[in-house]
C-alpha cells in the first residue's frame, strides 16, 4: 500500500497571498503524480498529471513541480482568490492506472 | 464529449439492508472504471477498478462488491450494509492508457443508520 502524504492539512490565507503545499510519495514504482481540486458539493476536478522528474506544469495562477527521485511535488497558487478555496488532492499512480490519494490540503482564502 | 452519471445522489439505508449504486459513462468506449469512497474525516480510497466488461479488481477487503455488466456501466453493491459503509462514493473513468486523468462523477452520499 502506497503512503501519500500532504501538508499542511489545512491553510488559511488572505486574498492576494501566494501559497504552496506539498505532496510526498514513495519514489519506487512511480508512474505518475496527479493533482485535483475538490470544491464542496462538486466532483474532484483534474489539475495536472505529471510523469517526468523536474516537470513543471502551469494552469493560470496554479503551477506544480515534480521531483520523482526524492518523491515530492509542490503545488503553488499565485495571488490567491476566494474562489481558489477548495481541498487540493494529490494522488500517486502506480502501474495499472491505480491512484492512491493523500488526505488533501484544505485551502481557505479570506477576502 | 464524455459525461459520467451516478445515482442516487443521496441514500439513507438501515444496517443490514442491500445496496446498489450505479455509474454510467457516455461518449467513450472501453474506459477504465473506478469506485472510490471517502469516509468521514478520511481521504479518497480506491475500492474497485475495472479495465473491461466482467473484469473487476478489488483493492481492499470489505463488505462491498462491484460488477461491470456493460462496457460503460459500473455497479457497486452490498448484500448487507454495515454502519462503517457510510461515506461519499465516487465513480470515475479514464481512457485506460496510464498517466491519464481520471474524471469523477457527482458522487453518492450514503448514510447507514
Amino acid at each position: 500500500i502506497l503512503n501519500v502524504e500532504q501538508s499542511p492539512q489545512s491553510l488559511h490565507v488572505q486574498e492576494g497571498d501566494s501559497t504552496n503545499f506539498t505532496c510526498s510519495f514513495p519514489s519506487s514504482n512511480f508512474y505518475a503524480l496527479h493533482w485535483y481540486r475538490w470544491e464542496t458539493a462538486k466532483s474532484p476536478e483534474a489539475l495536472f498529471v505529471m510523469t517526468l522528474n523536474g516537470d513543471e506544469k502551469k494552469k493560470g495562477r496554479i503551477s506544480a513541480t515534480l521531483n520523482t527521485k526524492e518523491g515530492y511535488s509542490y503545488l503553488y497558487i499565485k495571488g490567491s482568490q476566494p474562489e481558489d478555496s477548495a481541498t487540493y488532492l494529490c494522488a500517486a499512480e502506480t502501474s495499472g492506472s491505480r491512484l492512491t490519494f493523500g488526505e488533501g490540503t484544505q485551502l481557505t482564502v479570506n477576502p | 464529449s464524455q459525461t459520467i452519471h451516478q445515482w442516487p445522489a443521496t441514500l439513507v439505508q438501515p444496517v443490514g439492508s442491500p445496496l446498489s449504486l450505479e455509474c454510467t459513462v457516455e461518449g467513450t468506449s472501453n474506459p477504465n472504471l473506478y469506485w472510490y469512497r471517502q469516509a468521514a474525516g478520511r481521504g479518497l480510497q480506491l475500492l474497485f477498478y475495472s479495465v473491461g466488461i466482467g473484469q473487476i479488481s478489488s483493492e481492499v477487503p470489505q463488505n462491498l462488491s462491484a460488477s461491470r455488466p456493460q462496457d460503460r456501466q459500473f455497479i457497486l453493491s452490498s448484500k448487507k450494509l454495515l454502519l462503517s459503509d457510510s461515506g461519499f462514493y465516487l465513480c470515475a473513468w479514464s481512457p485506460g492508457q496510464g498517466a491519464e486523468t481520471q474524471y469523477f462523477g457527482p458522487g453518492t452520499r450514503l448514510l447507514v443508520l
